[in-house]
């Protein structure tokens, strides 16, 4: 199985504050990687695709970088409802796998 | 656009089997298009992928859980479902059932059902 490390596993940011989270995976996997967000008592929400495809109706502000084994979530201008917690998925083989999570916490 | 809910019981008692039910619309359980999933998430804690039917009928399952796990489809009703067998107390969760597209990227989720395992 493929095991995806997320660091880090909590943030404290402002709103306005660029935040970037990483994950690496034990081996490489292409762009084949996936971001979700999650906020409480919700299903996680589908942000980026491919490693860096913007999923429909996902704000701009979002963006995925990174092929191979290590790749990044980037929030370019934290907004208050962007504070929750987000999952690495990779896509590249089953069964699927996700990272830890990282919480976005309010600073 | 697809939706997916979950039903089922909400508590198990130990040693017995759980049983979950996700009802599709907007989509097709005969599609080819999608790996019909299971996923689950223990209280507080990270997500765990449980298994998929595919295609009418084929399966896979994550290796830790697939000598308890049964994932079936009923294409009369657009419906996929999960049995997982003497389910303990780390069973409890939320699950989720989920299309996973054939990128391996998961574009729909059910809002998610509690399963608490408890005498």
């Amino acid at each position: 199985d493929i095991q995806m490390t997320q660091s880090p596993s909590s943030v404290s940011a402002s709103v306005g504050d660029r935040v970037t989270i990483t994950c690496r995976a034990s081996q490489g996997i292409s762009s084949w990687s996936a971001w979700y967000q999650q906020k409480p008592g919700k299903a996680p929400k589908l942000l980026i695709y491919g490693a860096s495809s913007l999923q429909s109706g996902v704000p701009s502000r979002f963006s995925g970088s990174g092929s191979g084994t290590d790749f990044t979530l980037t929030i370019s201008s934290l907004q208050p409802e962007d504070f929750a917690t987000y999952y690495c998925q990779q896509a590249n083989s089953f069964p699927l796998t996700f990272g830890g999570g990282t919480k976005v916490e309010i600073k | 656009q697809v939706q997916l809910q979950e039903s089922g019981p909400g508590l198990v008692k130990p040693s017995e089997t759980l049983s979950l039910t996700c009802s599709v619309s907007g989509g097709s359980v005969s599609s080819d298009s999608y790996y019909w999933s299971w996923i689950r998430q223990p209280p507080g804690k990270g997500l765990e992928w449980i298994g998929y039917v595919y295609d009418r009928g084929s399966t896979n399952y994550n290796p830790p859980l697939k000598s308890r796990v049964t994932i079936s489809v009923d294409t009369s009703k657009n419906q996929f479902s999960l049995k997982l067998s003497s389910v303990t107390a780390a069973d409890t969760a939320v699950y989720y059932c989920a299309s996973v597209t054939r990128g391996y990227h998961i574009d729909y989720w059910g809002q998610g059902t509690l399963v608490t395992v408890s005498s």
